[in-house]
């Protein structure tokens, strides 16, 4: 089945410590998100690629990095994780055009120590 | 700036029973999408329903319909027959034509169900 794919689905990271979250698509999407969610709270969009094109939201801290290798694969990396920056993170693709219509992944909890 | 409001942070359904969701958005814009996604506890967001804004037929799938008044820019969800499984939190989310690419999400509502 097609789908969104993140891994770890649970990480624990020290303060400070720099972590990497992944994210793979098999729906061969152009556009690729990161949103990060606290408990009870809606999605907060950190930024999207588009196809190779990076687009980053005017308010996500600098801590905050991403890389999209290929079409597949996007990379979310918390350079110097604070207490702050637990909560979940949330991957999702779509198309860029059409209905706009996103597929989530199952998300990444992200705990800091 | 677009905005969308989901005034109610809790409710409660029997089951069996009918449950309305509220949204209102905030748009100049006269083209643009709308969408209904479910997230139950731990678990995947998914779309439930989603209404295109020039069509005037409200959107249906199942147990779950919308109430679209575009005049209002209101955009109601109402599940039918609720179960348990549907015990969520429902986020509202509206897609400006300006930028397609990006969800502007309600808070959202907790949906309990009761057996």
């Amino acid at each position: 089945d097609a789908m969104v794919i993140q891994n770890p689905r649970y990480q624990v990271t020290q303060f400070g410590k720099p972590v990497t979250l992944s994210c793979s698509q098999t729906l061969n999407h152009n556009v690729m998100y990161w949103y990060q969610q606290k408990s009870s709270q809606a999605p907060k969009l950190l930024f999207h690629y588009y196809d190779k094109d990076f687009n980053n939201e005017a308010d996500t801290p600098d801590n905050f990095q991403s890389r999209r290798p290929n079409t597949s694969f996007c990379f979310l990396d918390i350079r110097s994780p604070g207490l702050g920056d637990a909560a979940m993170y949330l991957c999702a693709t779509g198309t860029g055009t059409g209905l706009y219509e996103q597929f989530f992944g199952p998300g990444t909890r992200l705990t800091v120590l | 700036a677009q905005t969308v409001t989901q005034s109610q942070p809790e409710m409660s359904v029997q089951e069996a029973e009918t449950v309305t969701l509220s949204c209102t958005y905030d748009t100049s814009e006269s083209d643009y999408y709308l969408f209904w996604y479910k997230q139950p506890p731990s678990r995947q967001m998914i779309l439930v329903i989603r209404q295109e804004a020039y069509k005037q037929q409200n959107a249906t799938e199942n147990r779950f319909s919308v109430n679209f008044q575009k005049a209002a820019k209101s955009f109601s969800l109402k599940i039918s027959d609720s179960q348990l499984g549907d015990a969520a939190m429902y986020f509202c989310a509206y897609v400006p034509m300006e930028y397609g690419n990006k969800l502007v999400f309600g808070a959202g509502t907790i949906l309990r169900v009761k057996s």
